[in-house]
Formats: C-alpha cells, sequence, structure tokens
C-alpha cells in the first residue's frame, strides 16, 4: 500500500460545479495533512492545511479529514477554469515528521 | 522577495557533467528539504536539514549528489556525472513549523 494514494485523473468538471478530490494514507499517526496546487510547469503551492477531523474551510476551498478512516479531501466549489491544474494531497509521516505526497490528481474545469 | 528562491531556473547539462543548484529558503525557517519530481508524479524527498544539520538523505540519493547548508543559510545540492535518470525538477523547500513552502525548482535536463 503506498503511503499516500490519490487518484491521478484526469477529473473533469463543469465550471460552476463543485470539483471533489480524494485521498487515502497510510500512517495512522499522521497528524497534519496538506493540499497543494500545481500548475504545469511551476513549484507546488500550499492551498489548505487541516489538522483535527472535520471540515475546514478558506474562500472556495474546504478540506475535509476523517481519522478513522484515513481519508481527506478537498471540495472547491463555483470551480473556475484557473482551478485546472494537478492537486497534490501531503501528509506529515508521524514516524520522522516529513511530508509524503501523493502522485497528484490533475483537474480539468470545462468552460 | 521573501520566499524560497532557487537558482537557476532551467540547466542543461551533457552527460557525465557536473551540476550544482541553490537553494535560498526564507529567512526565518530552519528546515529546508530538496525533493525531486519527475513527470506525472508527486515531488519525492530527497534530503533535509535542520539549521546546518543534515538530518537525514533518502536512498534515492546515490554517492553522485551530495548536499550542504553551510551556517544555516543557503544549501546547494550537486550531482556528480550527471546521468540521463537524472533529469527532473529539483524543488527546494523550506519551512519553520508544519507546511512547506516550495521555491520555483530547479529544471535539469541531461542530454
Amino acid at each position: 500500500q503506498k503511503e499516500v494514494e490519490q487518484n491521478s485523473g484526469p477529473l473533469s468538471v463543469p465550471e460552476g460545479a463543485i470539483a471533489s478530490l480524494n485521498c487515502t494514507y497510510s500512517d495512522r499517526g499522521s497528524q497534519s495533512f496538506f493540499w497543494y496546487r500545481q500548475y504545469s510547469g511551476k513549484s507546488p503551492e500550499l492551498i489548505m492545511s487541516i489538522y483535527s477531523n472535520g471540515d475546514k474551510e478558506d474562500g472556495r476551498f474546504t478540506a475535509q479529514l476523517n481519522k478513522a478512516s484515513q481519508y481527506v479531501s478537498l471540495l472547491i466549489r463555483d470551480s473556475q477554469p484557473s482551478d485546472s491544474a494537478t492537486y497534490l494531497c501531503a501528509v506529515n509521516r508521524h514516524r520522522d515528521d516529513k511530508i509524503i505526497f501523493g502522485k497528484g490528481t490533475r483537474l480539468h474545469i470545462l468552460p | 522577495d521573501t520566499g524560497v528562491s532557487q537558482d537557476p531556473r532551467h540547466k542543461i547539462t551533457k552527460r557525465g557533467q557536473n551540476v550544482t543548484f541553490r537553494c535560498d529558503p526564507i529567512s526565518e525557517h530552519n528546515r529546508l528539504y530538496w525533493y525531486r519530481q519527475t513527470l506525472g508524479q508527486g515531488p519525492e524527498f530527497l534530503t533535509y536539514f535542520q539549521n546546518e544539520a543534515q538530518l537525514e538523505k533518502s536512498r534515492l540519493l546515490s554517492d553522485r549528489f551530495s548536499a550542504e547548508r553551510p551556517k544555516g543559510s543557503f544549501s546547494t545540492l550537486e550531482i556528480q556525472r550527471t546521468e540521463q535518470g537524472d533529469s527532473a525538477m529539483y524543488l527546494c523547500a523550506s519551512s519553520l513549523t508544519s507546511g512547506y513552502t516550495f521555491g520555483s525548482g530547479t529544471r535539469l535536463t541531461v542530454v
């Protein structure tokens, strides 16, 4: 089992709809979880961090964490063409405090 | 500019040559990380420093790779006798507590 798993996509969502991105992780001791956005040819940009179970909202973005199910998700409301990018899920591994990344999900917002 | 700076942005080198990349972290960040990213993959951990001490080096790094962080400030990553398989984006990130801030990366192409 990979430490951080994401569906590679592409995930196609109509403009204005909700995009839902999912991630599972294997280390039950992990405490910190992150979503990064990466445009083609650019470096990752931190968009959300979440540390406790439940939802965390920031503008059009909502991160959801369920530690019992070892599941993290990112919702993007009112999707815009500028949201088209690869979204990387990242988890802070408890045993060595290192951040491990998934392969990323490519999101394509259809105008 | 108070972000993470990486130099150069792009490097094309012939197989067998040595290359060196530089990273200047955010000044108050004591941790500095190097990751490598190839097309379609998430960033993979290479090594990290806490202040000037190199605390861990991934098994991904062969003996041809070396990193330094003199005086706990900027860091360099050197690759000796480059191979085509070294072609990738090399990302530097820094942090103080949790969550990384990435630099813009150095794209290495070995021909």
